[in-house]
């Protein structure tokens, strides 16, 4: 069974530092999703990107950075230079390839509640 | 961009009450899949389906049905609301990239 742990249940910095959020997960399929979401205050689960397990590649995206590696089973999520915007809670998440290609929904971790203080 | 709708933000029911969450999603998607979610415990999935009338239970399916007649549609239903069903509740259809979620519904049961 698929499992996805985020050690970090909060953590607290001053804007502009730069702060890594931890994600590990278990799977026994090759073939696998991993996903980062961010659910600011209003609830809303807002989908920030997607990795297959084919595509160990790191990805820039503006502040945001993404760190994969399959030989530690880590997906962490860096923010550089953190802005109070960036406030929320933090979701990472693991698909399985099922028959419909990941049809059997994700499995989060329990999140992580970033708050960058002013 | 595919749209998730879930018809209501806030709810307030009676233990006891038959209850229905609503979701609707306008990009003819096949999966469609509701979760809840409770402070320390993350996201969990209830149910899920695969197409018209097709269902299947997720990791926590107690206390829970659901219905799909229409591909858009996907409805989550409490047999008899009980207190410990407090939470927010979250749709969501599996897009080609990924998934889109609705604003969640938190419902309060008393």
């Amino acid at each position: 069974a698929q499992k996805v742990t985020q050690a970090q249940t909060e953590i607290s910095v001053v804007e502009k530092e730069d702060v890594t959020l931890d994600c590990v997960y278990e799977t026994r399929d090759t073939t696998y999703y991993l996903f980062w979401y961010k659910q600011p205050p209003s609830g809303e689960l807002v989908f920030l990107i997607r990795r297959n397990s084919f595509d160990e590649q790191n990805e820039i995206s503006g502040r945001y950075s993404w760190n994969f590696q399959k030989s530690t089973s880590s997906f962490n999520f860096t923010i550089t230079a953190s802005q109070v915007v960036d406030s929320a809670v933090y979701f990472c998440a693991l698909s399985e390839a099922g028959p419909g290609g990941g049809a059997d929904g994700l499995t989060f971790g329990k999140g992580t509640h970033l708050i960058i203080q002013p | 961009d595919v749209k998730v709708t879930q018809s209501s933000r806030y709810l307030v029911k009676r233990t006891g009450e038959k209850v229905f969450l609503e979701c609707v999603q306008d990009m003819d998607h096949e999966n469609m899949f509701w979760y809840r979610q409770d402070p320390g415990l993350g996201l969990r999935l209830i149910y899920f389906s695969y197409d018209v009338k097709m269902k299947e239970k997720g990791d926590i399916p107690e206390g829970y049905s659901v219905s799909r007649e229409k591909k858009e549609r996907f409805s989550l239903i409490l047999e008899s609301a009980s207190t410990n069903q407090t939470s927010m509740y979250l749709c969501a259809s599996r897009t080609a990239y990924g998934y889109t979620f609705g604003s969640g519904t938190r419902l309060t049961v008393v």
